[in-house]
């Protein structure tokens, strides 16, 4: 199976600053089949990216996916106060569908 | 818009069969689409059970397979979950979810229930 790995662990930032969060994977994920989701607390994750690059209907314009092969990034240009939560990238390449075990997002 | 609604009981017991439901509203499923189910233990992370495509073909994860049943019922829209023989690992919140590209995908998602398992 794909093995996806996020970094950093845990990213203190404060509003208005730009995020970058990565997403590595043990091996080429074909069709840039890589989505990105935020998880707040109690609540399901809600998919913001897929395909890699694609921002899901409703996401605002802040967050933009890049990256193909094995590297991905997932970037916030200004953080807003409910940006502030877990994030998870997913493969859906290759049967097991795996995620990363996750960037908090957290307020310096 | 397209709902997904998990419902089943919030308690099993060790080596007792789960049983989850995830009703559709806003779409028939019979029409297309990938329904997944992706569970998440208490301050963990998410693991891909499997899925089911509309025409009832199943993905199951390796990790799970042999106890793992993914259904579909058209006449009611609905899917459903089979677990069987539980344990205390198995205590989760279970999200039912659509996908639309591969059998993996989870686009959209329920809002999960909890499971424990406990005698």
């Amino acid at each position: 199976e794909i093995v996806l790995t996020q970094s950093p662990g845990t990213l203190s930032l404060s509003p208005g600053e730009r995020a970058t969060l990565s997403c590595r994977a043990s091996q080429s994920v074909s069709g840039n089949y890589l989505a990105w989701f935020r998880q707040k607390p109690g609540q399901a994750p809600r998919l913001l990216i897929y395909g890699a690059s694609n921002r899901d209907t409703g996401i605002p314009d802040r967050f933009s996916g890049s990256g193909s092969g094995t590297i991905f990034t997932l970037t916030i240009s200004r953080l807003e106060p409910e940006d502030f939560a877990m994030y998870y990238c997913q493969q859906y390449a290759i049967s097991p569908g795996t995620f990363g075990q996750g960037t908090k997002l957290e307020i310096k | 818009q397209v709902q997904l609604q998990e419902s089943g009981p919030g308690l099993v017991k060790p080596s007792e069969t789960l049983s989850l439901t995830c009703a559709v509203s806003g779409y028939s499923i019979s029409s297309g689409s990938y329904w997944g189910w992706i569970r998440q233990p208490p301050g963990k992370g998410l693991e891909w059970i499997g899925s089911i495509h509309h025409s009832g073909s199943t993905s199951y994860n390796p990790s799970l397979k042999s106890r793992v049943s993914i259904s579909i019922d058209t006449s009611k829209n609905q899917f459903s979950l089979k677990l069987s023989s539980v344990t205390a690992a198995d205590t989760a919140v279970y999200y039912c979810a659509r996908g639309l590209s591969t059998a993996m995908a989870t686009g959209l998602w329920g809002p999960g229930t909890l499971v424990t398992v406990s005698s």
